[in-house]
């Protein structure tokens, strides 16, 4: 199956700083990513959708300042969360999409970023 | 609207018992329907799919599911478990028209097994 990566696994930052996850699919184009958030012993949030080369559209409630999402390339998307704060700490996992064939219909999941903010 | 509902929060069950986990659907227009198995601290791993054709399927760690349209459900069965199946699971529901790609989660359902 397709590969989703995603770096760091784990980050501990402190409040006030920035933190850049980054999420790439591996052997395939990814025309559409998602971020997801997921808190503990909870199933996942959406929080955002981004094309190829188009600005994220973010479900309602997130913050577009703060979760500031680029998807640049078709292999690559990136969350940065500003000015973290100890109440962004959570899992965050991101997905990639193709438009062809089974990667059309499906979304192939990266492992997962665990953000600690301190 | 689309929705998945999840009946059970929980599943205790003993090792080598058989199990099943509910999922039930509601959306008005074709679905793909998937299992995912999410073990502590890692991403989502894709147990089995359904897109078209059988309405068994088959996935990875002896699990299968059942798609029944009539009663817009998927559960998940595995006829005798393993500890190493403590997990939780997710069942989730896509839609693909003219709105977009859309998934849809249950809220998960944690399977505990017990030796």
């Amino acid at each position: 199956g397709a590969v989703v990566s995603q770096h760091p696994s784990r980050v501990i930052c402190k409040s006030g700083t920035s933190v850049k996850i980054e999420c790439r699919s591996l052997d395939f184009q990814a025309t559409t990513m998602f971020w997801y958030r997921q808190f503990p012993k909870k199933s996942l949030m959406l929080m955002a959708t981004s094309n190829e080369g188009s600005k994220a559209t973010y479900e309602q409630g997130v913050e577009k300042d703060k979760f500031l999402i680029n998807h640049a390339s078709l292999t690559l998307s990136t969350l940065t969360v500003t000015s973290a704060h100890p109440e962004d700490s959570s899992f965050y996992i991101c997905s990639a999409r193709g438009d062809s064939g089974s990667y059309r219909r499906e979304q192939y999941f990266g492992p997962g970023t665990r953000l600690t903010v301190t | 609207a689309q929705s998945v509902t999840q009946l059970d929060s929980q599943v205790p069950v003993f090792e080598e018992a058989p199990v099943e986990l509910r999922c039930n659907y509601s959306s008005s227009v074709s679905v793909y329907l998937f299992w995912y198995v999410q073990y502590p601290n890692q991403g989502l791993q894709l147990l089995l799919k359904y897109l078209s054709g059988s309405t068994l399927v088959k996935g990875i760690n002896g699990f299968e599911a059942e798609f029944n349209k009539s009663q817009t459900s998927f559960h998940l069965r595995k006829p005798s478990v393993h500890i190493s199946d403590t997990a939780e699971y997710f069942c989730a529901v896509v839609t693909v028209n003219t709105g977009g790609f859309k998934t849809i989660f249950g809220a998960g359902t944690r399977l505990f097994v017990k030796a």
